[in-house]
Parts: C-alpha cells; structure tokens; sequence
C-alpha cells in the first residue's frame, strides 16, 4: 500500500504563508494526491487534489514534485480558522483512501 | 443541502448488542465509505462501495457489515458491539469512482460500546 509520511505538528503565524510537507515515496503512476482538513469535532473537509501537476483553487495550491515522490501543500495567508489537522492521502488501487495521522497545524495570531 | 446525512449522531450500546449507523446522501454519488476515528487517531477505512450492490473491504472491516442496495443509502451494521468499537464513524461520498474527486463528509456518529 503507497503510505505517506507527514510531520506531526506545524505552527505558523496569522496571515504568513504555510507550506505543509508530505512525503509518499512509494506512489504508483495512478495514484490521485488528496489533502483533506478537519477542524475539532468535525468531519473532513477537502482541500485539494492532484496527479502530476500543480494545482490551485480558492483554498490552497499543491505543489507536485517531479518525481511524484512528495508533495507541498500552500496556504498562502493563514488565518485563525486554518487551525486543523490536514491529511495528505493517497488514493489507492483509485477507490481505497486511506487516511494517516496527519499534521496538526497551530496558527498564532 | 443536505449533503451526507449521517444517523444517530450519538449512541451508547452495550457489549454484544447489535446496531446499524445509517448513512444518506442525496447528491447522487457512486462512491460511498466508512471511515472511523478513534481519539487522537486519523480516520482508517472500514468498507466502502462503488455502486448499488457492489462493495469492498478497507482497512479494518472485521465486526462490521455494508450492503448497498440503492445509490442513496450505505447502512453499517455492527453485529455483536465490543468495547473495541467505541469510536467516532464518519460515512463519505464521491462523485467519482477512481480516487480522482472530492470526498464529502458527514457530520460524524460517535459511538460508545460499555
């Protein structure tokens, strides 16, 4: 099973850009690149996803290595409200999506 | 918009009782999965389906059954409940069968088996 490998924790500051590390080393030429957040007490909400290219939209952009290896996801002014654990996922065997622990990031005002 | 509609929102069961979490979604979704999430854990697939009469094992499917057997609906039925169980379960749908679309989430149904 392709498995990613996130940082536990990251802090950033209000209104500073956070770039959140994802490492998935053993990704197939199939595999979707998906990053969900979930806030406290909520279910998942998502974010972005990708295959080879970089991607945007109104949330973040994704940035893909060449290589597919790993992956960078930007949210370019944090707020208060970006305070959530983001998961980066990939999207097994196209219907398995598997979650890890994910990193809990800490936005200070 | 209803969405993913997910019930009861909270249940206590005890030990060797039986339960089905339901799960609804009205946007005409394919996909649909459930996840659970113990404390302080990441969500860990449970089953999941592509199609009405059509589903498949994730992660951890063992004390738990899926059918599918309108696009709509994704029930998840614990047969005999263990203490192993309490958890929040989360059900999911997709427009897309392959990996390549958003997942929408429900509100989330905790569970506490004593």
């Amino acid at each position: 099973d392709a498995k990613t490998t996130q940082p536990n924790s990251m802090e950033s500051n209000e209104e500073e850009p956070v770039h959140l590390p994802c490492n998935h080393s053993t990704i197939s030429g199939t595999d979707y690149i998906h990053w969900y957040r979930q806030l406290p007490s909520q279910g998942p909400e998502y974010v972005i996803h990708g295959l080879t290219s970089n991607v945007n939209n109104r949330m973040a952009s994704l940035a893909i290595a060449e290589d597919r290896k790993s992956s960078t996801l930007i949210l370019h002014r944090a707020t208060l409200r970006d305070a959530a654990v983001y998961y980066c996922i990939l999207a097994y065997n196209n219907n398995d999506m598997r979650f890890g622990a994910g990193t809990r990031l800490t936005v200070k005002p | 918009n209803a969405g993913v509609t997910q019930t009861p929102k909270f249940q206590v069961l005890k030990t060797g009782q039986s339960m089905t979490l339901q799960c609804a979604q009205d946007m005409n979704h394919e996909y649909m999965s459930w996840y659970r999430q113990d404390p302080g854990m990441g969500l860990r697939l449970i089953h999941y389906s592509v199609g009405a009469g059509i589903t498949d094992q994730g992660e951890v499917p063992n004390g738990y059954n899926v059918s599918r057997s309108t696009t709509e609906d994704f029930p998840l039925r614990l047969l005999s409940a263990a203490p192993s169980q309490t958890s929040v379960y989360f059900c999911a749908s997709s427009s897309d069968r392959g990996g390549t679309g958003e997942l929408f989430f429900g509100e989330g149904s905790r569970l506490t088996v004593l």
